[in-house]
């Protein structure tokens, strides 16, 4: 079945690099998206890449996509203490979307 | 432009009672989709609309049921509420087509059963 996979939690110093990872199952996903979720609010999406592109760049983020390996990464350069929040890798498409657990990122000083 | 809004913000139900969510979506949107986050996880997905019918259901039971208007906003109904109903429901909108699929969400409710 689909399925969603990431590491629960990240701890970095802030202006550090943080890389979150991601594997999936679904490999009919048209588009693989990143969302962000800062405490007790809805989900913000973060960036996200086509699916037959490799690696994006938006700003301090760096999205790479294995797609034979079904992995997705998030690279997010100069970590800030605002980027402390819950980071979600869902696969699927504008009907319906698979979310993993989600990576908790804390930036500490 | 307004993004999703949903209401209430914050609900207190007890077991057995019934509760109905509401979502308006992004203007010109037509498909809404709704999702469960149980404290600790990731959303789950429930349902999704689109022009009005029924596109997508996920695993949930049937005391769980939704609607959507000729505008485009939904409701979601949860009937004999349980424990474990607890959760911040999230509703999300989209535009078939556009430019990524992206899924818009809004701020969810929270509800709370005792």
């Amino acid at each position: 079945g689909e399925d969603v996979e990431q590491s629960l939690f990240l701890s970095v110093r802030e202006g550090d690099s943080s890389v979150i990872n991601c594997t999936y199952t679904d490999s009919s996903s048209t588009y693989l998206y990143w969302y962000k979720q800062e405490p007790g609010a809805g989900l913000q999406l973060l960036t996200y890449i086509f699916s037959n592109m490799d690696m994006k760049q938006d700003q301090r983020l760096t999205v790479l996509l294995n797609k034979k390996d079904k992995h997705l990464s998030l690279r997010i350069a100069d970590t800030q203490t605002g980027d402390s929040a819950i980071y979600f890798c869902p696969s699927g498409g504008y009907n319906k979307l698979i979310f993993g657990a989600g990576t908790r990122l804390a930036v500490h000083p | 432009d307004a993004g999703v809004t949903q209401s209430p913000t914050h609900l207190i139900k007890t077991r057995g009672q019934q509760v109905t969510l509401r979502c308006s979506p992004i203007s010109g949107h037509k498909s809404v989709s709704w999702y469960q986050q149980v404290l600790g996880q990731g959303p789950q997905f429930i349902f999704q609309y689109y022009e009005k019918e029924e596109r997508g259901r996920g695993n949930f039971p049937d005391r769980f049921s939704a609607r959507q208007f000729p505008n485009y906003s939904s409701e979601l109904n949860v009937n004999a509420l349980l424990l474990g109903d607890s959760a911040l429901y999230l509703c999300a909108s989209s535009s078939p087509g556009g430019d990524n699929n992206e899924q818009f969400f809004g701020p969810g409710t929270r509800l709370t059963v005792l």
